[in-house]
């Protein structure tokens, strides 16, 4: 297995909603991300796990908090998000957060806020 | 401050032309450098990377140029094709602290016509 499969790939949610987005991944990697990416433009950085441990958190705003249960998952929580968080959040793994290994990005989960 | 620059934003070939994209960095303690293609609605794919103690990878019809000393790196598409339609964005991998990052270029929008 050679992918990082996120669900739903769709979400619509209202601002009072929570929600979550899933993320697995059988590559044994032991690092993994979140992105979120903005239409025509590249992908930003959220946050990082290292071996199940947050090891990077890039100033975001306490409504988006991550999870990573066990190595294979990682899940993002949602609460009172703001129709500006419309966004694609794509997910990320690779072999070790410190060495040079490329990145697997899954498809992404395309959330509308409304 | 970690950043990297990409051009053009935009870029029209010929089938069977060379698309080329130009990539420059400022942070000298990047030491991985990826190409990454995106179609609309996915997640990036990693197409190609290079790490800079090489000069030159090439993988098919995708050829990464790096030149340390400028501080600059480069994709060439050979005999381009409509199935290359995509948007390219090359990234820069640094450590920092207990983990790494990931920064992206701004992308580049390719339309390969008939």
């Amino acid at each position: 297995d050679t992918e990082v499969t996120q669900t739903p790939k769709h979400l619509v949610m209202g601002m009072t909603n929570k929600k979550s987005l899933k993320c697995e991944q059988h590559m044994g990697h032991r690092a993994m991300y979140w992105y979120k990416q903005k239409a025509k433009k590249p992908p930003e950085l959220m946050f990082v796990y290292s071996y199940e441990k947050l090891s990077i958190n890039e100033s975001v705003p306490s409504r988006f908090s991550p999870e990573c249960p066990n190595s294979s998952l990682l899940n993002l929580h949602l609460h009172a998000l703001q129709p500006e968080d419309s966004a694609l959040y794509l997910c990320a793994s690779s072999q070790g957060s410190r060495a040079n290994y490329g990145y697997t990005f899954g498809s992404g989960t395309r959330l509308t806020v409304v | 401050q970690q950043q990297v620059k990409q051009s053009p934003q935009s870029l029209i070939v010929q089938k069977g032309g060379i698309s080329i994209i130009n990539c420059a960095y400022e942070n000298t303690a990047f030491d991985y450098f990826p190409w990454y293609q995106q179609f609309p609605g996915k997640g990036p794919a990693l197409l190609i990377a290079i790490r800079p103690d090489v000069s030159e990878k090439k993988e098919g019809r995708f050829t990464i140029s790096f030149n340390k000393s400028a501080k600059q790196f480069s994709l060439h598409i050979m005999d381009s094709q409509p199935g290359d339609s995509a948007t390219y964005f090359c990234a820069a991998r640094g450590n920092t602290g207990t983990a790494s990052k990931l920064t992206f270029g701004t992308g580049t929008r390719l339309q390969v016509t008939l």
